[in-house]
């Protein structure tokens, strides 16, 4: 079983639509990622959490840390909106990086 | 000011040769890590430099080694390359503090290798 565990894998929805994206994970952690990839490659990061929860635009991180579950939420979602996200947990006995394997999101007009 | 820089964007090499890359942090960032990225594997930690220092290291071989210098540009460098070391290479760059990525991270475009 991988260390953190994203769900969906793929996802597919019309503009407009609410999106959530999921992120288990089962070590102890000092900080979570999320991150968003567009084709060709370049990453941006989108927020960094250690608790509670963080809003930028139309983009909300949540993070519950008992739990160790965090989800990413796309409101009004565009077509510009579709990319990778990548959840990534930082340990906090190793400040080890593990990456989840990513959802793939597809926003059609 | 200016993003991270990475060069070069793309390389082919054969099975066997070395590769050096490079990545230029954002000014004022101390802290430089290095991920590999392929479609079988994604994402995975390579190491982090830190004033110069490799303050930590993911489950690479030796093949993959990396340094950073006092303006706190980085290089990797993979020697005796396999077909598998084909992948996106990615910098990013940070302020530093406890670890690269416990703070805001800003990523490169990436460097695509490919080994023939």
């Amino acid at each position: 079983k991988n260390e953190v565990e994203q769900s969906p894998q793929n996802l597919t929805a019309q503009e407009g639509e609410f999106i959530t994206i999921n992120c288990s994970y089962s070590v102890g952690i000092s900080a979570l990622h999320w991150l968003q990839q567009h084709p060709g490659g370049g990453i941006v990061s989108l927020f960094m959490l250690s608790s509670g929860k963080k809003k930028h635009g139309r983009l909300i991180a949540t993070i519950n840390i008992q739990e160790k579950h965090s989800s990413l939420h796309i409101t009004a979602s565009h077509p510009r909106d579709s990319a990778v996200y990548i959840c990534a947990v930082i340990g906090d006995r190793d400040d080890k990086i593990i990456f989840g394997k990513g959802t793939r999101l597809h926003i059609l007009p | 000011k200016a993003g991270v820089t990475q060069t070069p964007r793309y390389l082919i090499k054969t099975r066997g040769q070395q590769v050096t890359l490079s990545c230029s942090p954002i000014s004022g960032h101390r802290s430089v890590s290095w991920y590999q990225q392929t479609p079988g594997q994604g994402l995975q930690f390579l190491f982090e430099y830190f004033s110069e220092t490799q303050r930590n290291k993911g489950n690479f071989p030796g093949r993959f080694s990396g340094r950073q210098f006092s303006n706190s540009r980085s290089e990797m460098n993979v020697s005796t390359l396999e077909l598998g070391d084909s992948a996106l290479y990615l910098c990013a760059s940070s302020a530093g503090g406890t670890g690269g990525m416990n703070t805001e991270a800003f990523f490169g475009q990436g460097t695509r290798l490919t080994v023939v």
